[in-house]
Protein backbone atom coordinates (compact mmCIF):
# COMPACT_ATOMS: atom_id res chain seq x y z
CA UNK A 1 0.00 0.00 0.00
CA UNK A 2 1.20 3.47 -0.92
CA UNK A 3 1.54 5.92 2.01
CA UNK A 4 3.07 9.11 2.19
CA UNK A 5 3.61 10.52 5.57
CA UNK A 6 4.45 14.31 6.28
CA UNK A 7 5.66 16.15 9.31
CA UNK A 8 7.74 19.07 10.26
CA UNK A 9 5.14 21.65 10.08
CA UNK A 10 4.11 24.26 13.07
CA UNK A 11 4.41 27.71 14.04
CA UNK A 12 7.62 29.74 12.87
CA UNK A 13 8.13 33.46 12.57
CA UNK A 14 8.05 35.76 9.58
CA UNK A 15 11.32 35.28 8.15
CA UNK A 16 11.66 31.97 9.50
CA UNK A 17 13.03 28.62 8.16
CA UNK A 18 11.50 25.49 8.36
CA UNK A 19 12.11 21.87 6.61
CA UNK A 20 9.50 19.96 5.73
CA UNK A 21 9.55 16.02 5.50
CA UNK A 22 7.73 13.21 3.56
CA UNK A 23 8.09 9.60 4.23
CA UNK A 24 7.59 7.35 1.56
CA UNK A 25 6.72 3.84 1.61
CA UNK A 26 4.75 1.31 -0.22
CA UNK A 27 6.46 1.77 -4.08
CA UNK A 28 10.07 2.23 -5.51
CA UNK A 29 10.41 6.04 -4.35
CA UNK A 30 13.59 6.17 -6.37
CA UNK A 31 11.57 5.57 -9.93
CA UNK A 32 8.80 8.34 -9.34
CA UNK A 33 8.73 12.26 -9.10
CA UNK A 34 7.42 13.53 -6.47
CA UNK A 35 6.29 17.08 -5.41
CA UNK A 36 4.92 19.47 -2.91
CA UNK A 37 1.41 20.85 -2.97
CA UNK A 38 -0.14 23.43 -0.16
CA UNK A 39 -3.31 24.45 0.79
CA UNK A 40 -4.66 27.74 2.36
CA UNK A 41 -7.25 27.36 5.17
CA UNK A 42 -9.75 27.73 3.40
CA UNK A 43 -8.39 28.02 -0.34
CA UNK A 44 -7.71 26.02 -2.90
CA UNK A 45 -4.67 24.12 -4.04
CA UNK A 46 -1.26 25.65 -5.25
CA UNK A 47 1.86 23.47 -6.61
CA UNK A 48 5.14 24.16 -5.10
CA UNK A 49 7.76 22.60 -5.62
CA UNK A 50 8.67 19.00 -7.68
CA UNK A 51 12.01 16.99 -7.59
CA UNK A 52 12.50 14.27 -10.63
CA UNK A 53 14.18 11.06 -10.24
CA UNK A 54 17.51 12.68 -11.77
CA UNK A 55 17.52 15.28 -9.05
CA UNK A 56 15.94 18.08 -11.20
CA UNK A 57 13.89 20.86 -9.38
CA UNK A 58 11.40 22.59 -10.43
CA UNK A 59 9.36 25.96 -8.59
CA UNK A 60 6.41 28.11 -8.96
CA UNK A 61 6.97 31.47 -8.95
CA UNK A 62 5.81 32.14 -5.68
CA UNK A 63 8.48 30.27 -3.78
CA UNK A 64 11.55 30.14 -5.92
CA UNK A 65 14.84 31.64 -4.72
CA UNK A 66 13.23 30.82 -0.81
CA UNK A 67 12.17 27.11 -0.80
CA UNK A 68 14.38 23.94 -1.78
CA UNK A 69 13.36 20.50 -2.60
CA UNK A 70 15.28 17.44 -1.95
CA UNK A 71 15.00 13.94 -1.83
CA UNK A 72 16.85 11.14 -0.07
CA UNK A 73 16.16 7.22 -2.09
CA UNK A 74 18.02 5.64 0.52
CA UNK A 75 15.54 7.08 3.18
CA UNK A 76 12.63 6.90 0.97
CA UNK A 77 11.95 10.48 1.94
CA UNK A 78 11.29 13.88 0.45
CA UNK A 79 12.26 17.55 2.13
CA UNK A 80 10.96 20.81 1.60
CA UNK A 81 13.58 23.51 2.89
CA UNK A 82 11.58 26.75 3.77
CA UNK A 83 13.27 29.84 4.32
CA UNK A 84 12.44 33.73 4.16
CA UNK A 85 8.92 32.63 5.05
CA UNK A 86 6.20 35.44 5.01
CA UNK A 87 2.55 35.04 6.60
CA UNK A 88 1.25 34.32 2.78
CA UNK A 89 3.06 30.71 3.00
CA UNK A 90 0.88 29.95 6.02
CA UNK A 91 -0.83 26.26 4.53
CA UNK A 92 -1.37 22.72 4.76
CA UNK A 93 1.54 21.12 2.62
CA UNK A 94 0.74 17.98 0.93
CA UNK A 95 3.83 15.65 -0.76
CA UNK A 96 2.23 13.41 -3.48
CA UNK A 97 3.68 11.46 -6.15
CA UNK A 98 4.13 12.32 -9.59
CA UNK A 99 2.55 9.44 -12.39
CA UNK A 100 3.01 9.05 -15.25
CA UNK A 101 2.48 5.02 -16.07
CA UNK A 102 -0.62 5.51 -17.17
CA UNK A 103 0.48 7.16 -20.28
CA UNK A 104 -1.11 10.87 -18.69
CA UNK A 105 1.01 12.67 -15.89
CA UNK A 106 -1.30 13.47 -12.74
CA UNK A 107 -0.50 13.13 -9.00
CA UNK A 108 -1.98 9.74 -8.22
CA UNK A 109 -1.10 9.39 -3.78
CA UNK A 110 -0.83 12.53 -1.52
CA UNK A 111 -0.28 12.42 2.33
CA UNK A 112 -2.38 14.04 4.74
CA UNK A 113 -0.67 17.17 5.19
CA UNK A 114 1.67 18.93 7.73
CA UNK A 115 -0.12 22.58 8.57
CA UNK A 116 2.67 26.01 8.88
CA UNK A 117 1.30 28.37 10.39
CA UNK A 118 3.62 31.98 9.44
CA UNK A 119 3.20 34.67 12.33
CA UNK A 120 4.73 36.58 15.04
CA UNK B 1 -2.43 30.95 -7.99
CA UNK B 2 -5.40 29.60 -9.49
CA UNK B 3 -5.11 30.09 -13.75
CA UNK B 4 -8.04 27.28 -13.86
CA UNK B 5 -11.32 28.58 -13.04
CA UNK B 6 -14.26 27.36 -12.12
CA UNK B 7 -17.96 27.47 -10.34
CA UNK B 8 -17.54 28.04 -6.44
CA UNK B 9 -20.50 26.21 -6.29
CA UNK B 10 -23.15 23.51 -7.55
CA UNK B 11 -25.73 21.42 -6.19
CA UNK B 12 -28.31 19.15 -6.80
CA UNK B 13 -30.59 16.48 -5.50
CA UNK B 14 -29.97 13.16 -5.07
CA UNK B 15 -29.87 11.17 -8.43
CA UNK B 16 -29.22 14.54 -10.29
CA UNK B 17 -26.95 14.96 -12.63
CA UNK B 18 -24.07 18.06 -12.22
CA UNK B 19 -21.55 19.16 -14.42
CA UNK B 20 -18.22 21.59 -13.13
CA UNK B 21 -16.42 23.04 -15.31
CA UNK B 22 -12.90 24.20 -15.97
CA UNK B 23 -11.78 26.98 -18.17
CA UNK B 24 -8.02 27.59 -19.02
CA UNK B 25 -6.36 29.47 -21.70
CA UNK B 26 -3.83 28.53 -24.41
CA UNK B 27 -0.90 28.12 -22.57
CA UNK B 28 -2.81 25.67 -20.33
CA UNK B 29 -5.76 23.45 -20.96
CA UNK B 30 -5.71 25.02 -25.07
CA UNK B 31 -1.77 24.00 -25.65
CA UNK B 32 -2.97 20.12 -25.32
CA UNK B 33 -2.46 19.56 -21.86
CA UNK B 34 -4.39 16.87 -20.41
CA UNK B 35 -6.82 17.41 -17.40
CA UNK B 36 -7.06 16.15 -14.35
CA UNK B 37 -9.65 16.01 -11.37
CA UNK B 38 -9.32 15.75 -7.81
CA UNK B 39 -12.04 15.30 -5.13
CA UNK B 40 -11.47 16.68 -1.79
CA UNK B 41 -13.88 15.19 1.17
CA UNK B 42 -13.93 17.17 3.74
CA UNK B 43 -10.31 17.62 6.37
CA UNK B 44 -8.96 15.15 3.94
CA UNK B 45 -6.19 14.85 1.61
CA UNK B 46 -7.53 15.06 -2.22
CA UNK B 47 -7.92 11.98 -4.01
CA UNK B 48 -7.73 11.86 -8.12
CA UNK B 49 -11.22 11.28 -9.28
CA UNK B 50 -10.18 11.48 -13.16
CA UNK B 51 -7.03 11.43 -15.03
CA UNK B 52 -6.21 12.68 -18.71
CA UNK B 53 -9.51 14.22 -19.34
CA UNK B 54 -11.60 10.79 -19.18
CA UNK B 55 -9.83 8.02 -17.01
CA UNK B 56 -11.13 6.99 -14.15
CA UNK B 57 -8.60 5.14 -11.48
CA UNK B 58 -9.87 2.08 -10.56
CA UNK B 59 -12.67 2.21 -7.55
CA UNK B 60 -13.57 4.99 -8.82
CA UNK B 61 -17.49 4.72 -9.72
CA UNK B 62 -18.83 5.43 -13.59
CA UNK B 63 -20.93 7.75 -12.16
CA UNK B 64 -17.91 10.45 -12.50
CA UNK B 65 -17.14 11.07 -16.22
CA UNK B 66 -14.88 13.65 -17.20
CA UNK B 67 -14.36 15.51 -20.80
CA UNK B 68 -12.06 18.01 -22.56
CA UNK B 69 -12.85 20.35 -25.57
CA UNK B 70 -10.29 23.05 -26.69
CA UNK B 71 -9.22 25.27 -23.48
CA UNK B 72 -11.73 23.98 -20.96
CA UNK B 73 -12.74 20.54 -19.45
CA UNK B 74 -15.64 19.21 -17.81
CA UNK B 75 -16.35 17.01 -14.77
CA UNK B 76 -19.96 15.41 -14.65
CA UNK B 77 -21.43 13.69 -12.01
CA UNK B 78 -24.34 11.56 -12.77
CA UNK B 79 -26.73 9.84 -10.05
CA UNK B 80 -25.95 11.91 -7.52
CA UNK B 81 -25.52 10.55 -3.91
CA UNK B 82 -24.50 12.24 -0.30
CA UNK B 83 -21.36 10.93 -0.38
CA UNK B 84 -20.01 13.04 -3.25
CA UNK B 85 -20.58 16.54 -1.16
CA UNK B 86 -17.01 17.52 -1.31
CA UNK B 87 -14.60 20.21 -2.87
CA UNK B 88 -13.35 19.42 -6.25
CA UNK B 89 -10.64 20.89 -8.36
CA UNK B 90 -9.42 20.43 -12.09
CA UNK B 91 -5.57 20.34 -12.69
CA UNK B 92 -3.36 20.95 -15.57
CA UNK B 93 0.20 22.06 -16.76
CA UNK B 94 0.93 25.64 -18.12
CA UNK B 95 3.58 26.40 -20.43
CA UNK B 96 3.93 30.03 -19.91
CA UNK B 97 4.41 29.40 -15.98
CA UNK B 98 6.29 26.24 -16.52
CA UNK B 99 4.33 24.92 -13.23
CA UNK B 100 1.55 22.67 -12.41
CA UNK B 101 -2.16 24.88 -12.03
CA UNK B 102 -4.75 23.85 -10.48
CA UNK B 103 -8.55 25.19 -10.62
CA UNK B 104 -9.94 27.66 -8.39
CA UNK B 105 -12.26 24.28 -6.94
CA UNK B 106 -15.87 24.32 -6.66
CA UNK B 107 -18.06 22.86 -3.61
CA UNK B 108 -20.64 20.27 -4.74
CA UNK B 109 -23.60 20.26 -2.51
CA UNK B 110 -26.48 17.85 -2.20
CA UNK B 111 -29.77 19.51 -1.51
Amino acid sequence: EVQLVESGGGLVQPGGSLRLSCAASGFTFSSYDMHWVRQATGKGLEWVSAIGTAGDTYYSGSVKGRFTISRENAKNSLYLQMSSLRAGDTAVYYCARGNSGSGSYHFDYWGQGTLVTVSS
Amino acid sequence: QSVLTQPPSVSGAPGQRVTISCTGISSNIGAGYDVHWYQQLPGTAPKVLIYGNSNRPSGVPDRFAGSKSGTSASLAITGLQAEDEADYYCQSYDSSLSGYVFGTGTKVTVL
